[in-house]
């Protein structure tokens, strides 16, 4: 079946670091993949979306990339931020449907 | 503001009682979604309206039924729930090519609401 595998342990980093927090996939194909931002009790909200042509993607301090041959995402946070303490979650479509498949997420915690 | 609102934003029922979720959107999209959020569980489809006719129903028990009025509503209405069923629940929208032709782009949410039954 298909499966999204994030890191389920928390991530713990220094601020002014980068945070990489990885997304795995299997027996799937995407035809693109999209990071979500989700603060506590809140709805997420979209960050970037990478097709499976593109190998990275950049918007301000985020950077994705996607490797479809490993079946992998990256997703780097630069000059992180306390700020940018919530929850990541990946998620995967295929083209000409609606369901998107999401991971479960992965936490951050950036410190002061 | 996401554009998507949902009330109400928390909900407490007994098993036996029937209550609404309700969505609405304000960004001019044509698809609207009900996804369910178990604690340390992935986000969970569960219906998907494109152009307010239902074209994903992703094996729910029919204690859930939804509801697409118009292109900017979306309905979940819920009666005689398992406390399993405790979660917050998801509704989101986006733009849509049509029936059959899947969505563009990314998925805009609402901030849920948050279920619990007793």
């Amino acid at each position: 079946s298909q499966k999204i595998e994030q890191n389920s342990e928390a991530l713990n980093i220094q601020e002014g670091k980068t945070a990489t927090l990885t997304c795995n996939y299997t027996n799937y194909s995407p035809a693109y993949l999209q990071w979500y931002r989700q603060d506590p009790g809140r709805g997420p909200v979209f960050l970037l979306l990478i097709r499976e042509n593109e190998k990275e993607k950049r918007k301000e301090r985020l950077k994705v990339t996607f490797d479809t041959t490993l079946k992998q995402s990256l997703f780097h946070i630069t000059a992180s931020q306390p700020a940018d303490s919530a929850t990541y979650l990946c998620a995967l479509d295929d083209t000409g449907g609606f369901k998107t498949i999401f991971g479960a997420g992965t936490r951050l915690f950036v410190k002061a | 503001e996401t554009g998507v609102t949902q009330t109400p934003r928390h909900l407490v029922m007994g098993m036996t009682n029937k209550k609404s979720l309700k969505c609405e959107q304000h960004l001019g999209h044509n698809a609207m979604y009900w996804y369910k959020q178990s604690a340390k569980k992935p986000l969970e489809l569960m219906f998907v309206y494109s152009l307010e006719e239902r074209v994903e129903n992703n094996s729910v028990p029919s204690r859930f039924s939804p509801e697409c009025p118009n292109s900017s509503h979306l309905f979940l209405h819920l009666h005689t729930l398992q406390p399993e069923d405790s979660a917050l629940y998801l509704c989101a929208s986006s733009q849509t090519r049509g029936l059959a032709g899947g969505r563009t782009g990314e998925l805009f949410f609402g901030e849920g609401s948050r279920l619990t039954v007793l």
